[in-house]
Protein backbone atom coordinates (compact mmCIF):
# COMPACT_ATOMS: atom_id res chain seq x y z
CA UNK A 1 0.00 0.00 0.00
CA UNK A 2 1.42 3.65 -1.26
CA UNK A 3 1.57 5.79 2.00
CA UNK A 4 3.24 9.14 2.50
CA UNK A 5 3.26 10.53 5.99
CA UNK A 6 4.33 14.32 6.63
CA UNK A 7 5.92 15.98 9.41
CA UNK A 8 7.96 18.73 10.74
CA UNK A 9 4.74 21.38 10.57
CA UNK A 10 4.81 24.17 13.28
CA UNK A 11 4.22 27.43 14.67
CA UNK A 12 7.22 29.61 13.53
CA UNK A 13 7.71 33.47 13.82
CA UNK A 14 7.89 35.34 10.57
CA UNK A 15 11.66 35.40 8.98
CA UNK A 16 12.02 32.30 10.15
CA UNK A 17 12.88 28.35 8.82
CA UNK A 18 11.20 25.02 9.13
CA UNK A 19 12.19 21.76 7.36
CA UNK A 20 9.16 19.37 6.36
CA UNK A 21 9.45 15.80 6.09
CA UNK A 22 7.77 13.08 3.89
CA UNK A 23 8.26 9.67 4.35
CA UNK A 24 6.92 7.15 1.22
CA UNK A 25 6.57 3.90 1.46
CA UNK A 26 4.61 0.87 -0.79
CA UNK A 27 6.41 2.09 -3.68
CA UNK A 28 9.68 2.34 -5.58
CA UNK A 29 10.35 5.76 -4.56
CA UNK A 30 13.53 6.00 -6.45
CA UNK A 31 10.94 5.94 -9.73
CA UNK A 32 8.93 8.87 -9.26
CA UNK A 33 9.07 12.52 -9.42
CA UNK A 34 8.00 14.21 -5.54
CA UNK A 35 6.08 17.56 -4.82
CA UNK A 36 4.72 19.44 -2.31
CA UNK A 37 1.50 21.12 -2.63
CA UNK A 38 0.01 23.81 0.11
CA UNK A 39 -3.30 25.17 0.96
CA UNK A 40 -3.96 28.05 2.85
CA UNK A 41 -6.76 28.28 5.15
CA UNK A 42 -10.16 28.25 3.40
CA UNK A 43 -8.41 28.57 -0.12
CA UNK A 44 -7.24 26.72 -2.78
CA UNK A 45 -4.34 24.06 -4.02
CA UNK A 46 -1.33 25.80 -4.57
CA UNK A 47 2.04 23.75 -5.87
CA UNK A 48 4.85 24.70 -4.52
CA UNK A 49 7.71 22.60 -5.90
CA UNK A 50 9.15 19.48 -7.61
CA UNK A 51 12.30 16.61 -6.85
CA UNK A 52 12.44 14.90 -10.14
CA UNK A 53 13.78 11.62 -10.01
CA UNK A 54 17.67 10.45 -10.57
CA UNK A 55 16.98 9.46 -14.09
CA UNK A 56 16.53 13.01 -14.41
CA UNK A 57 19.36 14.53 -12.32
CA UNK A 58 17.41 15.12 -9.35
CA UNK A 59 16.40 18.32 -10.78
CA UNK A 60 13.79 20.80 -9.32
CA UNK A 61 11.34 23.08 -10.29
CA UNK A 62 9.60 25.61 -7.72
CA UNK A 63 6.51 28.12 -7.61
CA UNK A 64 7.20 31.55 -8.56
CA UNK A 65 5.74 32.34 -5.17
CA UNK A 66 8.20 30.58 -3.02
CA UNK A 67 11.98 31.08 -5.49
CA UNK A 68 14.79 31.48 -3.91
CA UNK A 69 13.41 30.62 0.07
CA UNK A 70 12.43 27.05 -0.48
CA UNK A 71 14.13 24.41 -1.64
CA UNK A 72 13.50 20.84 -2.36
CA UNK A 73 15.24 18.05 -2.08
CA UNK A 74 14.94 14.16 -1.69
CA UNK A 75 16.95 10.68 -0.44
CA UNK A 76 15.87 7.91 -1.90
CA UNK A 77 18.39 5.46 0.37
CA UNK A 78 15.70 6.88 3.05
CA UNK A 79 12.51 6.67 0.59
CA UNK A 80 12.27 11.19 1.80
CA UNK A 81 10.98 13.84 0.47
CA UNK A 82 12.20 17.16 2.05
CA UNK A 83 10.95 20.56 2.08
CA UNK A 84 13.32 23.67 3.48
CA UNK A 85 11.38 26.65 4.07
CA UNK A 86 13.13 29.68 4.92
CA UNK A 87 12.00 33.54 5.50
CA UNK A 88 9.06 32.48 6.43
CA UNK A 89 6.14 34.58 5.72
CA UNK A 90 2.68 34.83 6.91
CA UNK A 91 1.10 34.06 3.55
CA UNK A 92 3.30 30.64 3.83
CA UNK A 93 0.48 29.59 6.58
CA UNK A 94 -1.24 27.03 4.93
CA UNK A 95 -1.57 22.80 5.33
CA UNK A 96 1.45 21.14 3.31
CA UNK A 97 1.35 18.08 1.30
CA UNK A 98 3.52 15.82 -0.10
CA UNK A 99 2.04 14.15 -3.71
CA UNK A 100 3.32 11.36 -5.41
CA UNK A 101 4.59 12.70 -9.40
CA UNK A 102 4.93 10.44 -12.27
CA UNK A 103 6.54 7.88 -12.79
CA UNK A 104 9.26 8.43 -14.78
CA UNK A 105 11.48 5.49 -16.96
CA UNK A 106 11.96 8.17 -19.96
CA UNK A 107 12.98 11.48 -21.30
CA UNK A 108 9.76 13.92 -20.54
CA UNK A 109 7.35 12.37 -17.75
CA UNK A 110 3.83 14.42 -17.49
CA UNK A 111 1.35 13.12 -14.90
CA UNK A 112 -0.81 13.51 -12.14
CA UNK A 113 -0.43 13.45 -8.38
CA UNK A 114 -2.07 9.97 -7.77
CA UNK A 115 -1.41 9.64 -4.37
CA UNK A 116 -1.22 12.54 -1.61
CA UNK A 117 -0.29 12.62 2.59
CA UNK A 118 -2.63 13.88 4.77
CA UNK A 119 -0.58 16.76 4.69
CA UNK A 120 1.07 19.16 7.85
CA UNK A 121 -0.01 22.16 9.19
CA UNK A 122 2.70 25.26 9.18
CA UNK A 123 1.72 28.41 10.98
CA UNK A 124 3.81 31.99 10.61
CA UNK A 125 2.69 34.16 12.99
CA UNK A 126 4.39 36.32 15.55
CA UNK B 1 3.50 30.68 -15.95
CA UNK B 2 -0.13 28.68 -17.46
CA UNK B 3 -3.14 30.24 -15.50
CA UNK B 4 -6.14 28.03 -15.19
CA UNK B 5 -9.41 29.40 -14.95
CA UNK B 6 -11.83 27.32 -13.12
CA UNK B 7 -15.90 28.01 -13.31
CA UNK B 8 -18.20 28.25 -11.88
CA UNK B 9 -16.47 29.01 -7.90
CA UNK B 10 -19.56 26.96 -6.89
CA UNK B 11 -22.56 25.33 -7.62
CA UNK B 12 -25.38 24.34 -6.15
CA UNK B 13 -27.15 21.22 -7.40
CA UNK B 14 -29.60 18.00 -5.96
CA UNK B 15 -29.02 14.29 -6.17
CA UNK B 16 -29.28 13.31 -9.59
CA UNK B 17 -28.40 16.46 -11.30
CA UNK B 18 -25.79 16.53 -14.61
CA UNK B 19 -23.50 18.43 -13.00
CA UNK B 20 -20.28 20.50 -15.80
CA UNK B 21 -17.36 22.09 -14.12
CA UNK B 22 -14.76 23.88 -16.57
CA UNK B 23 -11.39 24.82 -16.65
CA UNK B 24 -9.58 26.72 -19.80
CA UNK B 25 -6.02 27.52 -19.59
CA UNK B 26 -4.09 30.72 -20.39
CA UNK B 27 -2.21 28.82 -23.44
CA UNK B 28 -2.06 25.39 -24.67
CA UNK B 29 -1.46 22.57 -22.54
CA UNK B 30 -2.09 19.69 -25.26
CA UNK B 31 -4.10 17.36 -23.05
CA UNK B 32 -2.10 17.21 -19.82
CA UNK B 33 -4.64 18.29 -17.42
CA UNK B 34 -6.38 16.45 -14.25
CA UNK B 35 -9.39 16.92 -12.02
CA UNK B 36 -9.19 16.36 -8.23
CA UNK B 37 -11.69 16.09 -5.51
CA UNK B 38 -11.37 17.24 -2.20
CA UNK B 39 -13.73 17.21 1.08
CA UNK B 40 -13.42 19.25 4.35
CA UNK B 41 -10.15 17.77 5.93
CA UNK B 42 -8.43 15.57 3.71
CA UNK B 43 -5.86 15.13 0.84
CA UNK B 44 -7.43 15.38 -2.99
CA UNK B 45 -8.49 12.61 -4.75
CA UNK B 46 -7.41 12.30 -8.75
CA UNK B 47 -10.30 11.33 -10.76
CA UNK B 48 -9.31 12.11 -14.54
CA UNK B 49 -6.01 12.70 -15.83
CA UNK B 50 -4.54 13.28 -19.29
CA UNK B 51 -8.22 15.27 -19.98
CA UNK B 52 -10.27 12.19 -20.48
CA UNK B 53 -8.80 9.06 -18.49
CA UNK B 54 -10.79 7.81 -15.64
CA UNK B 55 -8.33 6.96 -12.58
CA UNK B 56 -8.56 3.57 -11.13
CA UNK B 57 -11.50 2.62 -9.13
CA UNK B 58 -13.48 6.30 -9.84
CA UNK B 59 -17.10 5.37 -10.80
CA UNK B 60 -17.92 5.79 -14.55
CA UNK B 61 -20.21 8.57 -13.90
CA UNK B 62 -17.44 11.24 -13.60
CA UNK B 63 -16.06 11.91 -16.92
CA UNK B 64 -13.56 14.37 -18.41
CA UNK B 65 -13.51 16.29 -22.16
CA UNK B 66 -11.35 18.64 -23.87
CA UNK B 67 -11.73 21.47 -26.53
CA UNK B 68 -8.95 22.65 -27.23
CA UNK B 69 -7.54 24.53 -23.98
CA UNK B 70 -11.54 24.51 -22.31
CA UNK B 71 -11.45 21.12 -20.32
CA UNK B 72 -15.05 20.04 -18.97
CA UNK B 73 -15.21 17.37 -15.63
CA UNK B 74 -19.17 16.12 -16.50
CA UNK B 75 -20.57 14.05 -12.94
CA UNK B 76 -23.29 12.50 -14.77
CA UNK B 77 -25.59 11.64 -11.85
CA UNK B 78 -24.93 13.20 -9.02
CA UNK B 79 -24.36 11.33 -5.61
CA UNK B 80 -24.29 12.22 -2.05
CA UNK B 81 -20.43 11.32 -1.51
CA UNK B 82 -20.01 14.30 -4.94
CA UNK B 83 -20.60 17.18 -2.48
CA UNK B 84 -16.69 18.33 -2.90
CA UNK B 85 -14.41 20.62 -3.88
CA UNK B 86 -13.06 20.10 -7.49
CA UNK B 87 -9.96 21.47 -9.02
CA UNK B 88 -8.14 21.20 -12.63
CA UNK B 89 -4.30 21.21 -12.68
CA UNK B 90 -2.07 20.93 -15.54
CA UNK B 91 0.99 19.54 -15.74
CA UNK B 92 2.05 19.99 -19.02
CA UNK B 93 4.36 23.02 -17.80
CA UNK B 94 7.40 23.27 -16.12
CA UNK B 95 5.40 25.13 -13.40
CA UNK B 96 2.33 23.30 -12.80
CA UNK B 97 -1.19 25.33 -11.48
CA UNK B 98 -4.04 24.38 -10.05
CA UNK B 99 -7.54 26.18 -11.26
CA UNK B 100 -9.28 28.05 -8.17
CA UNK B 101 -11.95 25.44 -7.46
CA UNK B 102 -15.31 24.75 -7.86
CA UNK B 103 -17.54 24.04 -4.63
CA UNK B 104 -20.46 21.59 -5.49
CA UNK B 105 -23.26 22.20 -2.74
CA UNK B 106 -26.46 20.73 -2.13
CA UNK B 107 -29.70 22.62 -3.02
Amino acid sequence: EVQLVESGGDLVQPGGSLRLSCAASGFTFSDHYMDWVRQAPGKGLEWVGRARNRLHSYSTEYAPSVKGRFTVSRDDSRNSFYLQMNSLQTEDTAVYFCARGAFCTSSRCPGPFDYWGRGTLVTVSS
Amino acid sequence: DIQMTQFPSTLSASVGDRVTITCRASQSISGELAWYQQKPGKAPKVLIYDASSLESGVPSRFSGSRSGTEFTLTISSLQPGDFATYYCQQYNDYSLTFGGGTKVEIK
